[in-house]
This record gives C-alpha cells, structure tokens and sequence, in this order.
C-alpha cells in the first residue's frame, strides 16, 4: 500500500520557471513532512520541511505548500536553475523516526 | 560539524553470504533509521534504533537486522543474501524523538 503518492514522475522545466511538485497521503498520523533533493550516487539532502499546523513555509526559492485536510502538499521552486536538476522525494514522518516516501520526481531543469 | 558516515560505500557479495553496513550518525544524534533504496521499490524503511533500543521495524524479513551502541553509531547486517537485496542502503540520524532526519551517502550493495 502506497501511503504517500507523489507527481509527476519527471518533469522538465525551462531555467527561470516554477517546478511544482505533488504529494498526496492517506495516513492521518503523519506529523511532519519533508522533502528531500537526491543527486546520482549521492545520499537524500533534507530540502524543507513542515508540520501539519502551518499551511505554507518558504525557505529561498523553495516553498512547501500544505493542505490539511485534502491530505495534500506540494513543493514549488520559483527561479528554477539547472543546478535543481534532481531527483525530489516528499515524504510523511510517522511515530518517532519513521519516514514513509513518495515515488520521486525526476527534475530537468534546461538551460 | 561531520555528516552521516556510512562504510562502506560499495560492496559486492556472493548469493548466500551475510553482510554487515556501519553508520555513524552525527555527533550528539540518537536516533538511527536505516532504508533501503532500489529502483522498483524506491525508499523503504527497514528499522529505526534510539538509544540503543529498536523502536520502529519495516516490512523486511528477518533476515536484516540491525543494532545501535552506546555511542550511537548502528550496524545492519543482512544474512543469507539473495539477488534482490542488491540496493542502496541508507543511513538517517535525527538529534531525537519527530525531528529532522540527515542521511549518509550510502552504502551499494551487489549481490550476485
């Protein structure tokens, strides 16, 4: 069971555009979520996160964006560079340290 | 201040064999999870260990185990090796209970 649906799979988007990026989840007890940035061969980098009490938090040109109670967030980097090309995981932290992750989205960002 | 230490990077086992990962989680952290990374699959949680107790266990045989020391570095070992445990495992430290995870480069595990 997939608990946490994330979209598109790829996207490519023009230097300078928004990239915007789609998770749905289903388990009500998650109370934290994060989005990760994964580079080939390297490990996940923590990107921004934010918990269910606050509908948007914003951090440089990365923005979360949240909605309680469709289950939905979704991430938005404004000013998109080719250096943003990556792989972006969201993901629903559940009871203590317990990550369950999206699909990914794979990130072109052409010059 | 050091990042998530995982060794090592790359390993390749034969079908049957056991295998044992490290992980030094960042210095004051107490929590570690591990994951495991393939391309069908994705990230999926194995077990989280904190202060040297495993709190949280995934959907994985028992053939993967892990344990935590008092210094808060964490060994998974996987026994009986087979082609599909051929992945990315990966290291998570978080400074305690629902906080932020960091995760280590990996180790690449090829069983053949």
């Amino acid at each position: 069971q997939q608990q946490v649906k994330q979209s598109p799979q790829s996207l490519i988007v023009q230097k300078g555009g928004i990239s915007i990026i789609n998770c749905a989840y289903e388990n009500t007890a998650f109370d934290y979520f994060p989005w990760y940035q994964q580079f080939p061969g390297k490990g996940p980098a923590l990107l921004i996160a934010i918990r269910p009490d606050v509908s948007e938090k914003k951090e440089g040109r990365f923005t979360i964006s949240f909605n309680k109670s469709a289950k939905q967030f979704s991430l938005h980097i404004m000013d998109s560079q080719p250096g943003d090309s990556a792989t972006y995981f969201c993901a629903g932290n559940k009871v203590g340290n317990m990550l369950t992750f999206g699909g990914g989205t794979r990130l072109m960002v052409k010059p | 201040k050091a990042g998530v230490t995982q060794t090592p990077r790359y390993l390749i086992k034969t079908r049957g064999q056991q295998v044992t990962l490290s992980c030094s989680p960042i210095s004051g952290h107490r929590s570690v999870s591990w994951y495991q990374q393939t391309p069908g699959q994705g990230l999926q949680f194995l077990f989280e260990y904190f202060s040297e107790t495993q709190r949280n266990k995934g959907n994985f045989p028992g053939r993967f185990s892990g344990r935590q020391f008092s210094n808060s570095r964490s060994e998974m070992n996987v026994s009986t090796l087979e082609l599909g445990d051929s992945a990315l495992y990966l290291c998570a430290s978080s400074l305690a209970y629902n906080t932020e995870a960091f995760f280590g480069q990996g180790t690449r595990l090829t069983v053949v």
